[in-house]
């Protein structure tokens, strides 16, 4: 059972447009999280966090928004720029950071 | 301090080898993580250090697999009896005392033939 969905595997968008990547979890005891960018043969790299207290974090061109009440999140990169092409994680902690949950991912490609 | 670094970057072995990878964490960093990546999924948890105390463990980690971290400075994540399943990329990752951002090493993949 994926307590964290990305339904989206791959997502294409236009140089100077805006990015939106979508999550949605369905742990209700999740109060925060991770959005990460993962270039091939490299690790993740740490992007933005939110914590369930709020509902919106800027972060120069990266917004996270979160929806608690439909436990949906949002990553959206404006403008979008060829380098943000990678894989797109999210993932929440429930218990203070002890254990993270990742989604699947999704792959965005910029175009120029 | 050039980040999480993590040895072998690559590790071939054959099935029935047991196999051992390195972590050293960001030297200011408490907690360290371990995680294992297959393609196409997100990385999934597997253990948790707070300094030297293993203080979770998923129960994806299997009796074979074993971590420690002595002291609580690097982490070593040792796999017996390696299985063909086992085939994967093994992510470290550690953070600081009053942060949950995770800061990740380039990983260890590991086949089993």
């Amino acid at each position: 059972d994926q307590q964290v969905k990305q339904n989206s595997p791959s997502l294409s968008v236009q140089e100077g447009r805006i990015s939106i990547l979508n999550c949605d979890y369905t742990n209700s005891m999740f109060d925060y999280f991770l959005w990460y960018k993962k270039y091939p043969a490299e690790g993740p790299t740490f992007l933005i966090s939110i914590s369930s207290i709020k509902d919106k974090n800027e972060d120069g061109r990266f917004t996270v928004f979160l929806n608690k009440s439909a436990k949906h999140l949002s990553l959206h990169i404006v403008p979008s720029q060829p380098g943000d092409s990678a894989v797109y994680f999210c993932a929440a902690s429930g218990n203070y950071g002890q254990n993270f949950v990742f989604g699947p991912g999704t792959r965005l490609s910029v175009l120029p | 301090d050039t980040g999480v670094s993590q040895d072998p970057r690559h590790k071939i072995t054959k099935r029935g080898q047991n196999v051992t990878f390195r972590c050293d964490p960001i030297s200011e960093h408490n907690r360290l993580y371990w995680y294992r990546q297959t393609l196409g999924q997100g990385p999934e948890f597997l253990t948790y250090f707070q300094n030297e105390a293993q203080l979770e463990k998923s129960r994806l980690l299997s009796d074979r697999f074993s971590a420690e971290r002595p002291k609580g400075s690097f982490s070593t994540l040792e796999i017996q009896r390696t299985e063909q399943g086992d085939s994967a990329m093994y992510l470290c990752a550690s953070t600081g005392q009053s942060t949950y951002e995770q800061y990740f090493g380039p990983g260890t993949r590991l086949t089993v033939t």
